[in-house]
């Protein structure tokens, strides 16, 4: 099946700098999201991206799909930033990808005061 | 409001019991997932359905068992036969939307997630 490897596993920043998490995938697909997992387990998606940029607030994300990578922007980064941050993708199988939704292992990322 | 409502939120369970989680969505969303995640780990795919009355395997059903007999429903059951059983459960779906330029067909797109149950066993 489709592999997905994100990194850094662990990032641990001051408040206010910026990083940029990634994530590789070993096949096409057709979906592409990022969440972040809170502190009480609550996965919040933050982008669907199977291709292209998108924004939101200080995050940005973007997606290579032809070559199998996503990156996950934080800018100004907050206390409130800190958390598991998850990638997800639906492999396309053939164009009718009745499939699986794959995770990587996530990134933990830390921000202190 | 519309949303996937996972209950309970705790559940705790005695050895050779088995136990129910449920799972409803007012979303009107085709796939539904199960995944389970142990404490510093990602999600594991244990069952997921496409339609109803139709659910395949993930990557670690052994000991699980789910049903799909509503739209709106996908209860995972954890059976005595699953050794190790604490974990934290989510549950997600997501709608099923045409894919452009292959002459008609559907994938799934973005997933949402229900807010856990955390199973413990006593």
């Amino acid at each position: 099946g489709i592999q997905v490897e994100q990194s850094p596993p662990d990032l641990i920043l001051q408040e206010g700098a910026n990083s940029t998490l990634r994530c590789n995938f070993s096949d096409s697909v057709n979906n592409l999201q990022w969440f972040h997992q809170n502190p009480w387990g609550q996965l919040i998606n933050l982008f669907y991206i199977p291709s292209g940029t998108k924004q939101n607030g200080r995050l940005s994300a973007t997606t290579v799909a032809t070559e199998r990578y996503s990156l996950l922007y934080i800018s100004s980064s907050q206390t409130t930033d800190s958390g598991v941050y998850f990638c997800a993708v639906l492999a396309n199988a053939g164009g009718t990808s009745y499939g699986k939704l794959t995770f990587g292992q996530g990134t933990i990322l830390t921000v202190h005061p | 409001d519309g949303g996937i409502t996972q209950s309970p939120k705790y559940l705790f369970r005695k050895e050779g019991q088995n136990v129910t989680l449920s799972c409803e969505q007012n979303l009107n969303h085709d796939a539904m997932y199960w995944y389970r995640q142990d404490p510093g780990q990602g999600l594991r795919l244990i069952y997921y359905s496409q339609i109803v009355n139709d659910f395949q395997k993930g990557d670690i059903a052994e000991g699980y068992s789910v049903s799909r007999e509503k739209k709106e429903s996908f209860p995972l059951t954890v059976t005595s036969a699953q050794k190790n059983p604490t974990a934290f459960y989510l549950c997600a779906s997501t709608p099923k939307a045409k894919v452009v330029g292959t002459g008609g067909a559907y994938s799934n797109t973005e997933a949402f997630f229900g807010q856990g149950t955390r199973l413990t066993v006593v």
